[in-house]
């Protein structure tokens, strides 16, 4: 079984570029959550994609948007990067099927703005 | 809300000795609850879990009980390694439109020899 992988592992951007980060969820997943993890802090929750639509949102702007792919792997896209966007952006996959099921993560990739 | 408040770090611990990581929730229904670890560089692993009051959670040698009446989900290992060392994440989840991770702000813990 293979596990959640992301790309790249370390980006360096500058303030104003945009970006794209990429994850492949665990096999047998549908459901794929992004979470932005700042130094010295625990993983915020960005959004959630379930069967390519999103289905939840936390209180991050619209610049953060996403896609999630039939084979259930999935982007997380970031416009007009800001210095605050510096962190360690976080996939995790799980199977949503009615009741809480356990969420997987990636490795993350750490993102520098310069 | 949902909220999750964990034992302020950084803790040190000599190797073998008893380890207790505080953890209180917050939420708005009946959520599962979760411990992860995170070690350097690294993404988050999956310790343990609980989905209901009075659940036991454990795993290598680590253990944590959902205890509804306190809103708490404390870690505990009875006799702590080097390799134990690490940044550990106290989370809950709810479904709520989506099923999202709420984490507290992590402790993080070193082992001595």
């Amino acid at each position: 079984e293979t596990g959640v992988t992301q790309s790249p592992t370390h980006l360096i951007k500058t303030r104003g570029q945009q970006v794209t980060l990429r994850c492949s969820s665990q096999s047998g997943h549908n459901t794929v959550s992004w979470y932005q993890q700042a130094l010295g802090q625990g993983p915020q929750f960005i959004f959630q994609y379930y069967r390519e639509e999103e289905n939840g949102r936390g209180n991050f702007p619209p610049r953060f948007s996403g896609l999630q792919f039939p084979n259930y792997s999935s982007e997380l896209n970031v416009n007009a990067l800001e210095l605050d966007d510096s962190a360690l952006y976080l996939c995790a996959s799980s199977f949503l099927a009615g009741e809480v099921d356990t969420q997987y993560f990636g490795p993350g990739t750490r993102l520098t703005v310069l | 809300g949902n909220s999750v408040t964990q034992m302020e770090g950084p803790v040190t611990l000599s190797e073998e000795a008893f380890l207790t990581i505080n953890c209180t929730y917050t939420a708005t229904g009946y959520p599962s609850l979760f411990w992860y670890v995170q070690y350097p560089g690294e993404g988050l692993q999956l310790l343990l879990k609980a989905t209901k009051a009075d659940d036991k959670g454990s795993n290598k040698g680590f253990e944590a009980t959902y205890r509804k009446e306190t809103t708490s989900f404390h870690l505990e290992k009875g006799s702590v390694q080097v390799s134990d060392s690490a940044v550990y994440f106290c989370a809950l989840s709810l479904i709520q439109g989506a099923q999202k991770l709420v984490f507290g702000q992590g402790t993080r813990l070193t082992i001595n020899p």
